[in-house]
C-alpha cells in the first residue's frame, strides 16, 4: 500500500523560503520509472502542478515557477523535498505530493496535503 | 503553459448523465493520450478516476468514462448519484515533459 505525507511549516513570511518534505512508503524512488510530484491548490482554487522528480534524479518544473523551485530526493529516507524561494501571499495553498507510477503519466496516490499560509 | 479549460460548473439530477469537457492544445491534450481525471471532495485530496483518456483504475465505478477528440477530452458520469457531487479536474502530460491541470469543474447533483 502506497502512502505519502507532506510536512513543513504552516506559516511563512513573505520573501522567505519554503521547504516541504514528502515522506512516503510502499514504493521506492530507486525503482526505474517511478516519480514523485508536487501539486498545490490555493484556497477555493484549482490544482496547479509544480514539479516532479524521477527515480534517476531527472527533474521537471512548472515553466512559470521553475526559477523559484528546487526538488530533491533522499532515496534512503524515502523522502522528496520541495523548496520554493521568495514566497508571496499568492503562494498560500495546500501543497500535495503524489506518486507517479512506473511508466505512466498520472498520479495514482496522493498525500493528505499540508496548508501553507504566507503572511507577515 | 496555460491551464486546461473546463466549465466552472455542471449539474444534473440523480440518474442522469453529465459530461465535463477539458480543452487544451496540440501541446498537451492533443499531443498524447495521457489525460487523467481526478475527483476531489471538499477538504480531501484528489482521487484518480480516469487515466490515459479512458481507463479506470481498479475500484472506480464503470459509471465513469472518458474520451478524447482532438484537443478536447471529456469525462462522462452516468447514473448520477449524490456521492458524485464534487470538484473534477482534468490533467494532461505535455510535450515539454511537464503536467498541466484544468481549472476544475464543480458538479452539483440536484
Amino acid at each position: 500500500q502506497i502512502t505519502l505525507k507532506e510536512s513543513g511549516p504552516t506559516l511563512v513570511k513573505p520573501t522567505q523560503t519554503l521547504t516541504l518534505t514528502c515522506t512516503f512508503s510502499g514504493f521506492s524512488l530507486s525503482t526505474s520509472g517511478v516519480g514523485v510530484g508536487w501539486i498545490r491548490q490555493p484556497p477555493g482554487k484549482a490544482l496547479e502542478w509544480l514539479a516532479l522528480i524521477y527515480w534517476n534524479d531527472d527533474k521537471r518544473y512548472s515553466p512559470s515557477l521553475k526559477n523559484r523551485l528546487t526538488i530533491t530526493k533522499d532515496t534512503s529516507k524515502n523522502q522528496v523535498v520541495l523548496t520554493m524561494t521568495n514566497l508571496d501571499p499568492v503562494d498560500t495553498a495546500t501543497y500535495y505530493c503524489a506518486h507517479r507510477p512506473r511508466g505512466w503519466y498520472y498520479f495514482d496516490c496522493w498525500g493528505q496535503g499540508t496548508l501553507v499560509t504566507v503572511s507577515s | 503553459q496555460s491551464a486546461l479549460t473546463q466549465p466552472a460548473s455542471v449539474s444534473g439530477s440523480p440518474g442522469q448523465s453529465i459530461t465535463i469537457s477539458c480543452t487544451g492544445t496540440s501541446s498537451d491534450v492533443g499531443a498524447y493520450n495521457f489525460v487523467s481525471w481526478y475527483l476531489q471532495h471538499p477538504g480531501k485530496a484528489p482521487k484518480l478516476m480516469i487515466f490515459d483518456v479512458s481507463y479506470r483504475p481498479s475500484g472506480v465505478s464503470n459509471r465513469f468514462s472518458g474520451s478524447k477528440s482532438g484537443n478536447t477530452a471529456s469525462l462522462t458520469i452516468s447514473g448520477l448519484q449524490a456521492e458524485d457531487e464534487a470538484d473534477y479536474y482534468c490533467c494532461s502530460y505535455t510535450t515539454s515533459s511537464t503536467w498541466v491541470f484544468g481549472g476544475g469543474t464543480k458538479l452539483t447533483v440536484l
